[in-house]
C-alpha cells in the first residue's frame, strides 16, 4: 500500500538552530513530492515540487532534496515566523496525491 | 490577484441540516479539489473536478456532494448523511487535470463545526 511518513511529528528549535524535517516514502512509481507550509487556520502554501532523485531546491532558508525512499526539507539558521506546520505529498503512478500527516515546526526566538 | 477564496471561514452545523461550503477560482484552473483535514491526519480527497458538469468521487464521498456548472466555482455540500463532519475542508485547483504532476494550490479553508 501507497504510504507517507513524515518526522518528526513536531520539532522545536531555537532561533538559528538548524535541523531537517523527513518525508519517507513507499510508492509506486514516483510522479511528484510536494512540499507545503501550512500556518494554523490557514491552506497549505504550496513550496516545492521534485520529480526525480538527487534533484534539489532551495527558496530562503529552506532547502528540499530527494532520494528513491525519502525528501528532506533542511531549515537552516531558522527565525520565528518560519514556525508553522510542514506537509508532504507523493503523486504515486495513478497519479493518486498521498499526504503525509505533517511535522510541525515551533522556532522560539 | 489571482486566488482561491472559500466562504465562510468558520460554520456551524446543527445535527440534521445539510450546508454549503463554497469555492471560486480565479485562476482559470481546469481541475478543483475538495480535501478534508483532521488533526493528526494528512489530507483526504472528497471529491475532484476536471471539467464543467464532471466530478469524481475521491476517497471518503460518502455523506459529501458537489457541483461544477461553472469553471470558476465548486461548492461542497455536507449532507445530514455525514455522520462526523466536523473538520476543516480545503478546496484547491490546478491547471490539468488530476493525471498530472500539475501543482495544486489551496484556499484559505472553511471550518465547519457540528452544534
Amino acid at each position: 500500500e501507497d504510504q507517507v511518513t513524515q518526522s518528526p511529528e513536531a520539532l522545536r528549535l531555537q532561533e538559528g538552530e538548524s535541523s531537517s524535517l523527513n518525508c519517507s516514502y513507499t510508492v509506486s512509481g514516483l510522479r511528484g513530492l510536494f512540499w507545503y507550509r501550512q500556518d494554523p487556520g490557514k491552506g497549505p502554501e504550496f513550496l516545492f515540487t521534485l520529480y526525480s532523485a538527487g534533484e534539489e531546491k532551495e527558496k530562503e532558508r529552506l532547502k528540499a532534496t530527494l532520494t528513491k525512499k525519502e525528501s528532506f526539507l533542511h531549515i537552516t539558521a531558522p527565525k520565528p515566523e518560519d514556525s508553522a506546520t510542514y506537509l508532504c505529498a507523493v503523486r504515486d503512478s495513478n497519479y493518486q496525491l498521498i499526504w503525509g500527516a505533517g511535522t510541525k515546526l515551533i522556532i522560539k526566538p | 490577484d489571482g486566488g482561491i477564496t472559500q466562504s465562510p471561514k468558520y460554520l456551524f452545523r446543527k445535527e440534521g441540516q445539510n450546508v454549503t461550503l463554497s469555492c471560486e477560482q480565479n485562476l482559470n484552473h481546469d481541475a478543483m479539489y475538495w480535501y478534508r483535514q483532521d488533526p493528526g491526519q494528512g489530507l483526504r480527497l472528497i471529491y475532484y473536478s476536471q471539467i464543467v458538469n464532471d466530478f469524481q468521487k475521491g476517497d471518503i464521498a460518502e455523506g459529501y456532494s458537489v457541483s461544477r456548472e461553472k469553471k470558476e466555482s465548486f461548492p461542497l455540500t455536507v449532507t445530514s448523511a455525514q455522520k462526523n463532519p466536523t473538520a476543516f475542508y480545503l478546496c484547491a485547483s490546478s491547471e490539468l487535470d488530476i493525471t498530472s504532476t500539475d501543482t495544486q494550490y489551496f484556499g484559505p479553508g472553511t471550518r465547519l463545526t457540528v452544534l
